[in-house]
């Protein structure tokens, strides 16, 4: 199965940009790159997902690298809100089932 | 209000007992999963389910059941069989379109056993 490895922690300060790396060297062709991000006690809740291209919504940014094997999620002005635990995951079918694999995640602390 | 619930929030149960975690939607999504979740740790897959009567295990699928009988509903069934299973259960659905669709979570439910 396709594993992510991200940063367990980084630090930031309100109001900066934070970008998020996640390394994931043996995607496949056909997997989605997803971000999801966790606050403490609370279920995650989807960021932002791209296949090829950087994409961009109202959350955040994610740039893919041209080779796919990496990718950045950017936040472009840190809030205190900010702060939670970042996934990197991959999604894609196999042999017709889900494939979920998720990341260790990347827990991001906001200073003010 | 669309989403997702799970009852109940704190869950606790003697060792040896077999406890059901309630999950329903009502956003009218095709695909239901449920994941563990360990202090510090990320989300583990337990089952997910693409349709109405069936499911496939994920990577932790030894001492849980499940069962998929109306489209609302995926309840999990931590049995005495399961070892360890003190952690944070979450569950979420997604409309199972595929790889892009976006998967919602609930609020969780945490089990303590005694």
């Amino acid at each position: 199965d396709a594993k992510t490895t991200q940063p367990n922690s980084m630090e930031s300060n309100e109001e900066e940009p934070v970008h998020l790396p996640c390394n994931h060297s043996t995607i496949s062709g056909t997997d989605y790159i997803h971000w999801y991000r966790q606050l403490p006690s609370q279920g995650p809740e989807y960021v932002i997902h791209g296949l090829t291209s950087n994409v961009n919504n109202r959350m955040a940014s994610l740039a893919i690298a041209e080779d796919r094997k990496s990718s950045t999620l950017i936040l472009h002005r840190a809030t205190l809100r900010d702060a939670a635990v970042y996934y990197c995951i991959l999604r894609g079918f196999q042999g017709g089932s889900e494939k979920l694999v998720f990341g260790k995640g990347t827990k991001l602390t906001v200073n003010p | 209000d669309g989403g997702i619930t799970q009852s109940p929030k704190y869950l606790f149960r003697k060792e040896g007992q077999n406890v059901t975690l309630s999950c329903e939607q009502n956003l009218n999504h095709d695909a239901m999963y449920w994941y563990r979740q360990d202090p510090g740790q990320g989300l583990r897959l337990i089952y997910y389910s693409q349709i109405v009567n069936d499911f496939q295990k994920g990577d932790i699928a030894e001492g849980y059941s499940v069962s998929r009988e109306k489209k609302e509903s995926f309840p999990l069934t931590v049995t005495s069989a399961q070892k360890n299973p003190t952690a944070f259960y979450l569950c979420a659905s997604s409309s199972g379109r595929g790889a892009t669709d976006t998967q919602y979570f609930g609020p969780g439910t945490r089990l303590t056993v005694l």
